[in-house]
């Protein structure tokens, strides 16, 4: 049982280049979201979606992109990544968007020089 | 006021210890409350949801204090393995009531 499954683990981009965080799950949740976890700042959300199709901004949403073209998909594109987005991300999904318990993934360490 | 607070430790316990966490909210539209755990350099999981009654899980007790806008968790009986970062959860942020807002965390130790 997969669960939600990201890639990379890791990854270490100079500045200025793009990626994209790949999120998967295999449980059929309507709702899927990314967080970034920084020391001292706790868990912040950054995009989130509702459905397929759906997709919308969270707390911390400049520098990132994401689409929602399958249910089972949640990418998360660094358009031009900055020392600042350096962070461990997070994909989490939850049957609905009001219901259940928000199941994550196992992190992505991304640093940015 | 931030959305989710928490006092953020570190809590250093023995063995057996009872401890207790705090958590406050802002948004009073709120209706769905948790605690989560994070191991050190792992993902966070759902520990127990908080129901307006309170409830218990074994060694774990909730509550939940609407008038006050106030959640706790209780541990009995500290073990080793409770040593973690406890997240505090309510729902209600970022444009969805469906959106979950964490804490900062409480950090635990337990020691020997």
């Amino acid at each position: 049982n997969a669960g939600v499954t990201q890639t990379p683990k890791f990854q270490v981009l100079k500045t200025g280049q793009s990626m994209t965080l790949q999120c998967a799950q295999d449980m059929n949740h309507e709702y899927m979201s990314w967080y970034r976890q920084d020391p001292g700042m706790g868990l912040r959300l950054i995009h989130y979606s509702v459905g397929a199709g759906i997709t919308d901004q969270g707390e911390v949403p400049n520098g990132y992109n994401v689409s929602r073209s399958t249910t089972e998909d949640f990418p998360l594109r660094l358009l031009s990544a900055a020392p600042s987005q350096t962070s461990v991300y997070f994909c989490a999904s939850r049957p609905r968007a009001d219901t259940g318990e928000l199941f994550f993934g196992e992190g992505s360490r991304l640093t940015v020089l | 006021r931030k959305e989710v607070e928490q006092d953020p430790g570190p809590f250093n316990v023995p063995e057996g210890a009872t401890v207790a966490f705090n958590c406050t909210y802002s948004n009073s539209a709120s209706q769905s409350f948790f605690w989560y755990r994070q191991d050190c350099r792992k993902e966070p999981k759902l520990l127990m949801s908080v129901y307006s009654s309170g409830n218990e899980d074994g060694r774990f007790t909730a509550q939940l204090n609407r008038a006050s806008q106030y959640i706790s968790l209780l541990i009995r009986d500290s073990k080793l393995s409770d040593s973690a970062t406890y997240l505090c959860v309510v729902n209600g942020g970022g444009g969805s009531q469906g959106n979950l807002i964490f804490g900062k965390g409480t950090k635990l130790s337990v020691k020997p």
